[in-house]
């Protein structure tokens, strides 16, 4: 069964710094891994999906890696601001069976 | 592009009441799937329809949940009688047929946040 675990829990950092948050999963056979955020109260928005032949992509300050064989992935915020503060979520698609989720981090980003 | 749109936002009931929670997918996505969040949590899949039949509704618990999805496009998701755990976000994704759905990834909407009490 496909676990996915994401650390930290939490994460409060001053504006401008760059920052990783790191995603691992148990079963390496997957077809896609995709990166969301979550304002609170509110649905999750898509910010990266990586297929499983790819080792990152990008979108504005965001990079996302993909290490299928060492089941990680990394997201990475660079110059972090205010209105990063969200928390952010990984989900793992291994193809027939459900989306599976980790917990998430929790991100403040500090003025 | 509308993107999944999914109504109640909020809504706060009784113990024992009935509540419904209605999805509109993308159009043209053929899977639509029901998630449930509950605080501090991910999001856990409760059903999955292809078209209009449920293929995976190995979590829902159908002693008070119940879903449809007529005609293969928009979704209700049905819950009676509500208790006090199922105070939660109650998330709607859709993704394009289940041969591409690898490459395009799912799309949530922005989610029915039920408070029970």
């Amino acid at each position: 069964k496909q676990e996915v675990t994401q650390i930290p829990a939490a994460l409060s950092v001053p504006e401008g710094e760059n920052l990783v948050l790191n995603c691992s999963f148990t079963d390496s056979a997957i077809y896609n891994l995709q990166w969301f955020r979550q304002d609170p109260g509110k649905g999750l928005t898509s910010l990266l999906l990586i297929q499983s032949s790819q080792r990152e992509q990008t979108s504005g300050r965001l990079n996302a890696s993909l290490d299928k064989s060492s089941g990680r992935s990394t997201l990475y915020i660079a110059a972090s601001q205010p209105g990063d503060s969200a928390t952010y979520l990984c989900a793992v698609n291994s193809g027939n069976t459900p989306l599976v989720f980790g917990k998430g981090t929790r991100l403040s980003v500090i003025a | 592009e509308a993107g999944v749109v999914q109504s109640p936002r909020y809504k706060i009931i009784e113990k024992k009441q009935p509540v419904a929670f209605w999805c509109n997918p993308i159009s043209g996505h053929n899977t639509l799937y029901w998630y449930l969040q509950n605080l501090g949590q991910g999001p856990e899949l409760l059903i999955r329809y292809e078209n209009e039949e449920a293929v995976d509704d190995s979590q829902l618990p159908k002693d008070r949940f119940s879903a449809e999805r007529l005609k293969g496009v928009d979704s209700t998701l049905k819950i009676q009688p509500a208790e006090l755990g199922d105070s939660a976000v109650y998330l709607c994704a859709s993704s394009p047929h289940r041969d591409r759905e690898t490459s395009s990834g799912y799309t949530f909407g922005s989610g029915t946040r039920l408070t029970v009490v």
